[in-house]
């Protein structure tokens, strides 16, 4: 299995400051073949399902604020919010689905307002 | 835009299945990835299994002996069985629909599920 770890566990921004999460998978997630990290982010506000942000590691999701950004290839990836707003509390995870079954997640990343 | 709606029992005892349903309203299941997720109370999120494009299924390893999932195209319905619950089983479950670029595109509302005795 893939095993996916995020940094940090949480993380405390002041409200229009950068945010940054990183995520690191066990194994490349890039395909050879079509030159795509097998990689995505997702929100997840408390008592809500979580929310698809980003595939294929940088491919923003249809209706996703342009604050988000994902980032980095092979083993390596980052999900940055460029100007935090009130809005953005929750907990982010990534997820791998390049090697399956089983498709993994991070174990999570708190994120709060400072 | 996708609405994925599911439901099932809340409440199990030990050696119980749990079966739950999800129906994709405005939308189809066929011809889609339909996954399975579960969450326990405070903590991360599993994956349990999922419903290829091509009718073929794939699960946890750690799950694989007691889970089912299957597609009813009929009624556009997508259906998790787990059999032989224990409390360890006691979380939120949701279903998902996505394709191969996003296989978790879409979500359900989540069904919290507990095991007691």
């Amino acid at each position: 299995d893939i095993v996916m770890t995020q940094s940090p566990d949480s993380l405390a921004v002041s409200l229009g400051e950068r945010a940054t999460i990183n995520c690191k998978s066990s194994q490349s997630v890039l395909s050879r073949s079509n030159n795509k990290n097998y990689l995505a982010w997702f929100q997840q506000k408390p008592g809500q399902p979580p929310k698809l942000l980003i595939y294929w590691a940088s491919t923003r999701e249809s209706g996703v604020p342009d604050r988000f950004s994902g980032s980095g290839s092979g083993t390596d990836f980052t999900l940055t919010i460029s100007s935090l707003q009130a809005e953005d509390v929750a907990v982010y995870y990534c997820q791998q689905y390049y090697s399956t079954p089983p498709l993994t997640f991070g174990q999570g990343t708190r994120l709060e307002i400072k | 835009q996708v609405q994925l709606q599911q439901w099932g029992a809340g409440l199990l005892k030990p050696s119980e299945t749990l079966s739950l349903t999800c129906a994709a309203y405005d939308g189809s299941f066929s011809g889609y990835y339909g996954s399975w997720i579960r969450q326990p109370p405070g903590k991360g999120l599993e994956w349990i299994g999922e419903i290829n494009h091509r009718g073929g299924t794939d699960y946890t390893p750690s799950l694989k002996r007691r889970v089912t999932i299957s597609l009813d195209t009929s009624k556009n319905q997508l259906s998790l069985k787990l059999s032989s619950v224990t409390a360890a089983d006691t979380a939120v479950y949701y279903c998902a629909r996505g394709q191969i670029d996003a296989r978790l595109q879409h979500w359900g509302q989540g069904t919290l599920v507990t095991v007691s005795s």
